[in-house]
């Protein structure tokens, strides 16, 4: 079955500090690829996503993440957090509709999620 | 476009009692979805419709009903609400599956 993984239940890093978050994920082809953040009692937002193309892309709030086909990742980086950035991030794993996975075609599997603080 | 709405967005149930949260989209999408969420379990898929009359269970079904009338409204049923239901409840739809947009979520606790 697919799954996704993120390995860091909680990071902490200082303002101005870079930032990578780390998600894996098993399945038997490229999939569709996501971050979302989510602030404490808040909905979730969208910050990136991969479909195809160039493996490196660029979001929202100067979020970016990079595809790596080779160890099935997808990686978000940020080279500077700010504090605003404290909340918890979401990798999440979309199968194509031409794929024939059980009808599972179109949902979302996601990680457990990341919970990321941010020290003065 | 309102984009994808829940109703209500806090809820407060007592062990057995009945209810269905409300998911509605604007956005003329054939594909829509209900998550739950967990603290440290992500969110997980609980029944999906790709059309009008056509749904499907995902991981966590038990429990819960949907049907699917139009291609508007996708509502989630709780027939007899128990404490592991208390959870945080995430619609979301999609045009082509790929993209999916997400409602603003529906906090329900259930004693």
């Amino acid at each position: 079955a697919q799954s996704v993984t993120q390995p860091d239940i909680h990071i902490t890093v200082s303002e101005g500090a870079s930032l990578e978050l780390r998600c894996n994920y098993s399945y038997g082809a490229t999939p569709y690829l996501f971050w979302y953040v989510q602030s404490p009692g808040q909905g979730l937002q969208l910050l990136l996503k991969y479909f195809s193309g160039d493996t490196l892309v660029q979001g929202i709030k100067g979020f970016e993440a990079e595809f790596k086909r080779s160890q099935s990742s997808f990686n978000l980086r940020k080279p500077s957090v700010h504090w605003s950035d404290a909340a918890e991030y979401f990798c999440a794993v979309g199968v194509p509709k031409n794929m024939n996975y059980g009808g599972s075609q179109g949902n979302l599997i996601f990680g457990k999620g990341t919970k990321l603080s941010v020290k003065p | 476009n309102a984009g994808v709405t829940q109703t209500p967005k806090f809820q407060v149930l007592k062990t057995g009692q009945s209810m269905t949260l409300q998911c509605a989209q604007d956005m003329n999408h054939e594909y829509m979805s209900w998550y739950r969420q967990d603290p440290g379990m992500g969110l997980r898929l609980i029944h999906y419709s790709v059309g009008a009359g056509i749904t499907d269970q995902g991981e966590v079904p038990n429990g819960y009903n949907v049907s699917r009338s139009t291609t508007e409204d996708f509502p989630l049923r709780l027939l007899s609400a128990a404490p592991s239901q208390t959870s945080v409840y995430f619609c979301a739809s999609s045009r082509d599956r790929r993209e999916q947009y997400f409602g603003p979520g529906t906090r329900l606790t259930v004693t």
